[in-house]
């Protein structure tokens, strides 16, 4: 079965970087789009960015352009999300996202379990 | 950016009970592109309904979803206990995805 499993909580200065990983199984890694999504405490979510592992460009929100860097190993099938230059309004948990079918318009059927991410001094 | 605008934005129900959820668009969304999901405090959301109306893998039939243009409901029959949850609905016709700031649905 399709499954997402994100890495552990991390907590950050801010201006500094944080990459949350999202190793996948169950399916061919190539094949479909990777999204990511955060939901800061008490908010609704928000779409970061999409990933495209058959090599294609990736795609991101205006807000989060030239800030985050979506990258991959597919040997293992793991995706990565970097994000610069933390603020503390950059408190969150994060989550991988991905569609129930090939497509780049697609809903998410799968997530990963959340990363919290805290930016504090 | 397309904007949802979801109403109310807390619904205090008993189980049982029928509830009519609202999501606004502020521009037109096609519906093949409008999407709910739920989400239980402490997990990831959940997908509810696709393309405005279709019940995703294994959603009950107790959740119905419709609507077109700028104006979509998601309905719950009749809420089991386990419905008492924050409901958001997203557009992914283009870049970027937007949610709504949701609604949530709790016990009266």
């Amino acid at each position: 079965q399709v499954q997402l499993v994100q890495s552990g909580a991390e907590v950050k200065k801010p201006g500094a970087s944080v990459t949350v990983s999202c190793k996948a199984s169950g399916y061919r890694f190539t094949d479909y789009y990777i999204h990511w999504v955060r939901q800061a405490p008490g908010q609704g979510p928000e779409w970061m960015g999409l990933f495209n592992p058959s090599g294609g460009k990736p795609m991101f929100a205006p807000n989060f352009e030239g800030r985050i860097i979506l990258t991959s190993d597919m040997s293992t099938g793991t995706f990565y999300m970097e994000v610069r230059s933390l603020r503390s309004d950059d408190t969150a948990t994060y989550y991988c996202a991905r569609p129930g079918v090939a497509a780049r318009l697609a809903p998410f059927d799968y997530w990963g379990q959340g990363t919290l991410v805290t930016v504090s001094a | 950016e397309i904007v949802l605008t979801q109403s109310p934005g807390t619904l205090s129900v008993s189980p049982g009970e029928k509830i009519t959820l609202s999501c606004r668009a502020s521009t037109s969304v096609r519906s093949d592109f409008l999407a709910w999901y739920q989400q239980r405090p402490g997990q990831a959301p959940r997908l509810l309904i696709y393309a405005t109306s279709t019940r995703a893998t294994g959603i009950p039939d107790r959740f119905s979803g419709s609507g077109s243009g700028t104006d979509f409901t998601l309905t719950i029959s009749r809420l089991e206990p386990e419905d008492f949850a924050v409901y958001y609905c997203q557009q992914y016709a283009g870049a970027p995805r937007t949610f709504g700031q949701g609604t949530k649905v709790d016990i009266k």
